[in-house]
């Protein structure tokens, strides 16, 4: 079965931290994403990548970055947490269609 | 610049009855038009998708009309249950695999 696994549902994090979200999936896929969605806005996206250590930017990328070192992980850094990054953090995989994770609720405080 | 537009934001239909979702976008390059179910507390799940080549596809209660000319396509519910009662996202894809432009989402609440 399917899976995209992301490594916390919950995370309070204070302003000015460091962040990473973690993101794994275990169907050797090699395009990657990284989404956040809040209400009434739907789904933005973040970066992507198509290959291990490569990245593109998406819609959103200012204060976040990426890293690809594996296959099968994908990892989202908020280099300096900020309350306006306050937000579900969404990681999809995808092959034929897209497979998302169940979402990581980051509180910047 | 939002690529997709999806309406309306919410809907409430009674059991039985019709949902009816509509999406619009500008780009034609885009070739690939899937719809995401989510459910509270769980990532969005591909329900149905179609490509262009085709105006209708049905799965189920669930159908996709895809009007190419017009650069528009919905999402039919029919006999909606309250099992159906969430989130609905149309989206779009390009030449790029796998990069989705998603509309803003459509809350969706069958009651009994």
């Amino acid at each position: 079965d399917v899976k995209v696994t992301q490594s916390s549902r919950y995370l309070v994090k204070r302003t000015g931290e460091k962040v990473f979200l973690e993101c794994v999936q275990d169907m050797d896929h090699e395009n990657m994403f990284w989404y956040r969605q809040d209400p009434g806005l739907g789904l933005r996206l973040i970066y992507f990548s198509y290959d291990v250590k490569m990245k593109e930017k998406g819609d959103i990328p200012e204060g976040y970055s990426v890293s690809r070192e594996k296959k099968e992980r994908f990892s989202l850094i908020l280099e300096s947490a900020s309350t306006n990054q306050t937000s579900m953090y969404l990681c999809a995989s995808h092959h034929t269609e897209a497979f998302f994770g169940q979402g990581t609720r980051l509180t910047v405080v | 610049q939002q690529q997709v537009k999806q309406s309306p934001q919410s809907l409430i239909v009674q059991k039985g009855g019709i949902s009816i979702i509509n999406c619009a976008y500008e780009n034609t390059a885009f070739d690939y038009f899937p719809w995401y179910q989510q459910f509270p507390g769980k990532g969005p799940a591909l329900l149905i998708a179609i490509r262009p080549d085709v105006s209708e596809k049905k799965e189920g209660r669930f159908t996709i009309s895809f009007n190419k000319s017009a650069k528009q396509f919905s999402l039919h519910i029919m006999d909606s249950q309250p099992g159906d009662s969430a989130t609905y996202f149309c989206a779009a894809e390009g030449s790029t695999l796998g990069r989705l432009y998603f509309g803003r989402g459509t809350q969706l609440t069958v009651w009994p």
